[in-house]
């Protein structure tokens, strides 16, 4: 089974904080995705990568950053948090190929910005 | 561009009655589509998912889908539903080349009452 792990479920940060979300996959895909999840709003995506260090942005991609060193790691960064990116935030991966059809999602970290 | 338009935030029904979740895209090309569905306090994971042939898709727990291609619609149907299935209901979409990107619709959050 592909696994997808978030390295916190839960995170409180103040505002102006530097904050890295990370997330690892243990099955080689190539593609990973970060998505900001809010009611109402569904799921937005932030930013993907296609390959280490290749980044593409999504559709809501300000104030973040992202980093792609490794292939199984790809790590989300808020440069300075702030009240409005209080969210939940879920990490995707999908295969390449025939195959890339489904995503493969992690359980998401919470971030709380006060 | 696409879109995924999800009309019913929330659904309640009660256990044993069928549900009707519905789902609507614009695409200006072929695309595919797919639910998933969100347990409390779980990532996503894919339900059942539409590429070609048939145009109804079946998932192991009994629900279902139909693709319409005139009415750009995927509705996501179950004839008798259980407790169990609680959760928030995604429908997204996928072009069938050029990109990676989904998009989704902004959910549906199904309460199965006893």
């Amino acid at each position: 089974d592909v696994k997808v792990t978030q390295s916190s479920r839960y995170l409180v940060k103040r505002t102006g904080e530097k904050v890295f979300l990370e997330c690892v996959q243990d099955m080689d895909h190539e593609n990973m995705f970060w998505y900001r999840q809010d009611p109402g709003l569904g799921l937005r995506l932030i930013y993907f990568s296609y390959d280490v260090k290749m980044k593409e942005k999504g559709d809501i991609p300000e104030g973040y950053s992202v980093s792609r060193e490794k292939k199984e790691r790809f790590s989300l960064i808020l440069e300075s948090a702030s009240t409005n990116q209080t969210s939940m935030y879920l990490c995707a991966t999908n295969p390449p190929g025939q195959q890339a059809y489904e995503q493969y999602f992690g359980p998401g970290t919470r971030l709380t910005v006060t | 561009a696409q879109s995924v338009t999800q009309l019913d935030s929330q659904v309640p029904v009660f256990e044993e009655a069928p549900v009707e979740l519905r789902c609507n895209y614009s695409s200006s090309v072929s695309v595919y589509l797919f639910w998933y569905v969100q347990y409390p306090n779980q990532g996503l994971q894919l339900l059942l998912k539409y590429l070609s042939g048939s145009t109804l898709v079946e998932s192991i727990n009994g629900f279902e889908a139909e693709f319409n291609k005139s009415q750009t619609s995927f509705h996501l149907r179950k004839p008798s539903v259980h407790i169990s299935d609680t959760a928030e209901y995604f429908c997204a979409v996928r072009r069938t080349s050029g990109t990676y990107k989904y998009i989704f619709g902004t959910g549906t959050r199904l309460k199965v009452l006893a």
